[in-house]
């Protein structure tokens, strides 16, 4: 069985501060998905990483996966109320084929 | 267009009660998806269907049965379900359901059973 490591579980930050959110694995991922959910709403794509080392950007959001493809990060700049959300990381292949291992969440607030 | 669109988004029901979940994507994605989400948990896989056959079926109790009647449709029937079923019903797709595909999902149904 496939897991995936997410940390911290809870966060909670006022605005302007910065937050890495981390996720680890053993086993090796052909991709590793980050998405945003809020209360009610189903998970948002937020990135997809494929290749090991890749660093992504998006707007005050870094992806980055681990050179061995099993581990990831999600650093937020700046954060504001509106990053408040369920992030969850996801991945996939390896041995779970057709499923995605999701992490366990990590609850972000943002106090203004 | 990346849109899964879920119906109703809120559902009420009696434990004696049958009711369906419809899912429709019109993305041609040949890999469709049921997820159960408990409240700040992550999605719980229930089934894929790829190519409109049952591929992975994870265990789930029988009172939950999926259809999908065509490429673009995924239904999940319900019946005499438990209060403990109460959750957000999450579809998503995929392109094949290959280990590298992008799973989009839909907004959910919020189903509450009484």
């Amino acid at each position: 069985t496939q897991l995936l490591e997410q940390s911290p579980q809870f966060l909670s930050i006022q605005e302007g501060e910065n937050l890495t959110v981390y996720c680890n694995s053993s086993s090796v991922f052909s991709s590793l998905q980050w998405y945003r959910q809020e209360p009610g709403e189903g998970p948002v794509l937020l990135v997809t990483v494929v290749t090991g080392g890749e660093v992504k950007k998006l707007k005050r959001l870094t992806f980055q996966f681990g050179d061995a493809r099993k581990d990831s990060s999600l650093h937020i700049t700046a954060a504001q109320p509106g990053d408040t959300g369920l992030y969850l990381c996801a991945g996939a292949g390896g041995t779970s084929y057709g499923k995605l291992t999701f992490g366990q969440g990590t609850i972000l607030t943002v106090h203004p | 267009d990346t849109e899964v669109t879920q119906t109703p988004k809120h559902l009420v029901m009696g434990m004696t009660n049958k009711k369906s979940l419809k899912c429709e994507q019109h993305m041609g994605h040949r890999a469709m998806y049921w997820y159960k989400q408990k409240a700040k948990k992550p999605p719980e896989l229930m089934f894929v269907y790829s190519y409109e056959k049952l591929s992975i079926n994870e265990s789930v109790p029988s009172r939950f049965s999926p259809e999908c009647p065509n490429s673009s449709l995924l239904n999940l029937h319900l019946h005499a379900l438990q209060p403990e079923d109460s959750a957000l019903y999450l579809c998503a797709s995929s392109h094949h359901g290959t280990p590298s595909d992008i799973q989009y999902f839909g907004a959910g149904t919020r189903l509450s059973v009484l």
